[in-house]
């Protein structure tokens, strides 16, 4: 069975922390992994990887994608409270969108 | 542009009744997608439109529910009759498509918060 799965589930760390979110899945059929922001409202898009060892960058987030060990992280640099959100790994396959639970950051001042 | 178009952005209804959500993408956004999210069971994909075909409604949870894309700036949700249990956030989102038929950069509209008593 299709899965995906985030760790942590949940993570409080102070203004100014590096924090690593982890995904790892195992799906059939792979095409692409995508990272999406969660706050109070609907999801916003971060990245989207299809390609091992590429780095996608926007700022102070960065994420990697690993196909042969089958995950994918998120790192946030210089973390400010405006990071504090719930982040959502998804992986597509051919006809297929599955999520995983997210991890609940949460950025202390 | 606007963003993607959720309406209503709430409703109450009360079992048996129909519900129709409504959606409008992205214009030249060629997939939409139909989410749905609960506490319970977090983010779920019910069904994908590519250039309006739909492409897999195998998470759509059973017959009551129902999508439908007439053209490329609208798309419904129809559930009927409705059920408690389908009380969720109902996000709608637009892509455009990624050249390899892979959707890319998901737009999520603000979502339809459906209760059902």
């Amino acid at each position: 069975e299709d899965k995906v799965v985030q760790s942590p589930l949940s993570l409080v760390v102070h203004e100014g922390d590096t924090v690593t979110l982890n995904c790892s899945y195992e799906v059939t059929n792979f095409r692409s992994l995508l990272w999406y922001k969660q706050e109070k409202k609907a999801p916003t898009f971060l990245f989207m990887l299809t390609s091992s060892g590429i780095e996608k960058k926007s700022g102070r987030l960065s994420s990697i994608l690993d196909k042969k060990e089958l995950f994918s992280i998120l790192n946030i640099t210089a973390t400010q409270t405006g990071d504090s959100a719930v982040y959502l790994c998804a992986v597509y396959n051919n006809n297929d969108m599955r999520f995983g639970a997210g991890t609940r950051l949460t950025v202390k001042p | 542009d606007a963003g993607v178009i959720q309406s209503p952005r709430h409703e109450v209804t009360e079992m048996g009744q129909e519900v129709t959500l409504r959606c409008k993408p992205i214009s030249g956004h060629n997939s939409l997608f139909w989410y749905r999210q609960t506490m319970m069971r977090g983010l779920e994909l019910l069904i994908y439109f590519n250039n309006n075909v739909p492409i897999d409604d195998s998470g759509m949870p059973e017959d009551r529910f129902s999508a439908k894309m007439p053209n490329a700036s609208f798309s419904t949700l129809k559930i009927q009759p409705s059920e408690p249990r389908d009380s969720a956030v109902y996000f709608c989102a637009s892509s455009p498509l990624y050249l390899a038929g892979v959707p890319d950069t998901q737009y999520f509209g603000p979502g339809t918060r459906l209760t059902v008593l």
